[in-house]
C-alpha cells in the first residue's frame, strides 16, 4: 500500500468555481502534513502546511483528520492561475525526515 | 538571497554510464535531502545528507550514492544507469532544526 494515495483527477473546473480533493496516508504516526503546488516541469513549491484543526490561507482551506488519516485542500473561486499539479505531503517527524509525497492532484481552471 | 541550485538543468546519458549531479542549498541551510520524480508520479525520497553523513536512506540501490561537502553542498551519483533511471532529480535543502524543505528546480535526467 502506498503510503499517501490522491485521486489524479484531472479536475477541470471554470474560474470562479470551488474544488476540493482529499488524499491519504498509511502510517497514523505521521506528524506533519502539508500541500505543495507543482507547475509543469518545475520544482514543488509548499503552498501550505496543514494543522490539526484545519487552517486557511486565502483562499485555500486545508483540513486535517487524524482518525480516518485523510487531508483535504479546498479551493474556492478558482483562477487560472490556480492550474497546476497539488501534492500531498506527510512527515513522520521523529527522526524521520524523509517527506513522503502522493502521486498529484491535477487542476485544470478554465476561462 | 540565492534558494537552492542545481547543476545540470538537463542531463542525457547512455545506459550503463555515471552520473554526477550538483546542489548547492539555500543560504543558512544545512541539510540536503535528494528525491527521485518519474513522470506522472510524486517525488520518491532517495537520501538525505547533514553533517557529511547520510543521515536516512529511502528505497534504492546502492548505484545511488552522495556526498555533502563542509559548505554543505552536495552530489548525487548514480553508476550503471538504467532506462528506468529517467527522471526529474530535486535537490531540497533545510536547516535540521527547523521545519520546512526549500526545492531545487531540478536536473531532467535522460537514460537512451
Amino acid at each position: 500500500r502506498k503510503e499517501v494515495e490522491q485521486d489524479p483527477g484531472p479536475f477541470n473546473v471554470p474560474e470562479g468555481a470551488t474544488v476540493a480533493f482529499n488524499c491519504t496516508y498509511s502510517n497514523s504516526a505521521s506528524q506533519s502534513f502539508f500541500w505543495y503546488r507543482q507547475d509543469c516541469r518545475k520544482e514543488p513549491k509548499l503552498l501550505m502546511s496543514v494543522y490539526s484543526s484545519g487552517n486557511e490561507d486565502g483562499r485555500f482551506t486545508a483540513q486535517l483528520n487524524r482518525a480516518s488519516q485523510y487531508i483535504s485542500l479546498l479551493i474556492r473561486d478558482s483562477k487560472l492561475s490556480d492550474s497546476a499539479t497539488y501534492l500531498c505531503v506527510v512527515n513522520k517527524r521523529a527522526n524521520d525526515y524523509k517527506l513522503s509525497f502522493g502521486a498529484g492532484t491535477t487542476v485544470t481552471v478554465r476561462a | 538571497d540565492a534558494g537552492v541550485t542545481q547543476s545540470p538543468t538537463h542531463l542525457i546519458k547512455t545506459r550503463g554510464q555515471q552520473v554526477t549531479l550538483r546542489c548547492s542549498p539555500k543560504s543558512g541551510h544545512d541539510t540536503v535531502s535528494w528525491y527521485q520524480q518519474a513522470l506522472g508520479q510524486g517525488p520518491q525520497f532517495i537520501f538525505q545528507y547533514y553533517e557529511e553523513e547520510e543521515r536516512q536512506r529511502g528505497n534504492f540501490p546502492d548505484r545511488f550514492s552522495g556526498h555533502q561537502f563542509p559548505n554543505y553542498s552536495s552530489e548525487l551519483n548514480v553508476n550503471a544507469l538504467l532506462l528506468g533511471d529517467s527522471a526529474l532529480y530535486l535537490c531540497a535543502s533545510s536547516r535540521t532544526d527547523a521545519d520546512g524543505y526549500t526545492f531545487g528546480s531540478g536536473t531532467r535526467l535522460t537514460v537512451v
